[in-house]
């Protein structure tokens, strides 16, 4: 089964410090999605890449937070610098424009800031 | 701006039946999908109406009505392993042109023996 790949599956850093999360999405798939998880607030849409062209990043801090796709097999989401109420886990999901609109989503990176 | 209400939990037996319901507020309505998601485990896509009326995928079947703002998953024959969140999204669009997926808070679906 095609899968997306996210990297890393766990991180815990320091509170000020860089983090890079990385998404592979399925090959073929044009739409790509970050959401953060959190108990408090659910899933929270964070950008959203249409063929690499970012058309909506709105629920994303831009202070600290960017969202890029250097290519169609990469798309990277930075924090910096992380905070500890950054705590999450972030999903990458991608999909393609067409009858079911079914997003696959990775398994997600579960991000810890102490 | 949008909302989506759906119940927080929901219990039942092994071999019952149950509804989830969904209601939402949006604008530029596309349609409604349901995702199933276990503890620890990532969102798994189970459904998408984009017209009114009922879908069917085995024991899992949806429902929509664009004019309530209202859609259900109907879950037959409940298994343990049904015990999950479910999630209902909408696909809508607030600029125009991006459409993009909004998810509710989810509810706990939770199969006793």
């Amino acid at each position: 089964d095609a899968r997306v790949t996210q990297t890393p599956r766990h991180k815990v850093t320091e509170m000020g410090q860089e983090v890079t999360m990385r998404c592979q999405p399925i090959l073929g798939h044009n739409t790509v999605f970050w959401y953060r998880q959190t108990m408090m607030q659910g899933l929270e849409l964070l950008a959203y890449f249409r063929n690499r062209a970012p058309l909506d990043d709105s629920g994303m801090p831009k202070d600290r937070f960017s969202a890029e796709m250097p290519d169609a097999t990469l798309a990277t989401l930075k924090i910096q610098p992380s905070e500890p109420r950054d705590s999450a886990v972030y999903f990458c999901a991608s999909g393609s424009t067409g009858a079911n609109y079914g997003y696959t989503f990775g398994s997600g990176t579960r991000l810890t800031v102490v | 701006g949008q909302s989506l209400e759906q119940p927080s939990e929901v219990t039942a037996v092994e071999g019952a039946i149950v509804q989830i319901n969904c209601t939402y507020q949006t604008s530029g309505f596309y349609g409604l999908s349901w995702y199933q998601q276990h503890d620890g485990g990532a969102p798994t896509f189970l459904s998408y109406n984009a017209l009114d009326g009922l879908e069917e995928t085995g024991r899992f079947s949806s429902f929509l009505s664009r004019s309530d703002s209202y859609g259900y998953l109907l879950l037959q024959e409940l298994q343990m392993k049904d015990s999950a969140s479910y999630f209902c999204a909408v696909r809508d669009s607030l600029s125009g042109s991006a459409r993009q997926l909004t998810f509710g808070s989810g509810t706990q679906l939770t199969v006793l023996p």
